[in-house]
């Protein structure tokens, strides 16, 4: 079984300023990790993902995530927020082969001016 | 390269009343996911096809959803008959097939609203 905890609901950053969004996993196999992002009324987009090798991870939009196995955590991060940036951010994991994703609830990123 | 097709974007219907969605995806892909995500939480999976069978339909509802992926292509997700906690948004994605082609891609979604 696969879960993930998505640390915050919503997280407000002023432009140019550091993001941090958390995310913490179970698994009990080795996992495959993913954030996906999703504006308003659209879909969701990849923004990068960890299978296996380097644990940190670049993604599009400046966006980077760092595979922690002792941590359990796969948190994102971007050094400086763009007004752009503001959608809903989602976390998922999975296993190898045919296993489904299982999505975190969501974090919300706002971005003032 | 098109991306994952879905239609309609969105759908206001009452109670018991019955809807369908349909889902296009990426040309070539041999898995296809029907994903539930209700306002402020992330998607579920309802169900995953792989061609035209069933890998997964273990979170389905199966008393009032359904889906079929008659050619491998195309599919079809039904609700009959609609309940007020039906109301959602419904993501379709589709992933190819082999290794190293674990990432899934999604359509815009489809928009329900049920009253």
């Amino acid at each position: 079984a696969q879960s993930v905890t998505q640390l915050g609901s919503h997280v407000s950053v002023s432009e140019g300023a550091l993001v941090l969004l958390r995310c913490n996993y179970s698994s009990s196999v080795p996992p495959y990790l993913f954030w996906y992002v999703q504006y308003p009324n659209q879909g969701l987009q990849l923004l990068l993902k960890y299978t296996t090798g380097a644990t940190l991870v670049k993604g599009i939009n400046g966006f980077e995530a760092e595979f922690k196995k002792s941590e359990t955590s796969f948190h994102l991060t971007k050094p400086s927020a763009h007004m752009s940036d503001a959608a809903e951010y989602f976390c998922a994991v999975t296993g190898s082969g045919y296993s489904t994703l299982t999505f975190g609830k969501g974090t919300m990123l706002l971005v003032s001016p | 390269e098109a991306g994952v097709a879905q239609s309609p974007r969105y759908k206001i219907i009452e109670k018991r009343q019955s809807v369908a969605f349909w889902c296009n995806p990426i040309s070539g892909h041999a898995t296809l996911y029907w994903y539930q995500q209700i306002l402020g939480q992330g998607p579920k999976l309802l169900i995953q096809f792989q061609n035209n069978g069933v890998v997964d339909d273990s979170q389905l509802p199966k008393d009032r959803f359904s889906a079929e992926r008659l050619k491998g292509v195309d599919s079809t997700l039904k609700i009959q008959p609609a309940k007020l906690e039906d109301s959602a948004v419904y993501l379709c994605a589709s992933r190819t097939f082999g290794l190293n082609q674990e990432t899934q891609y999604f359509g815009p979604g489809t928009r329900l609203l049920v009253l």
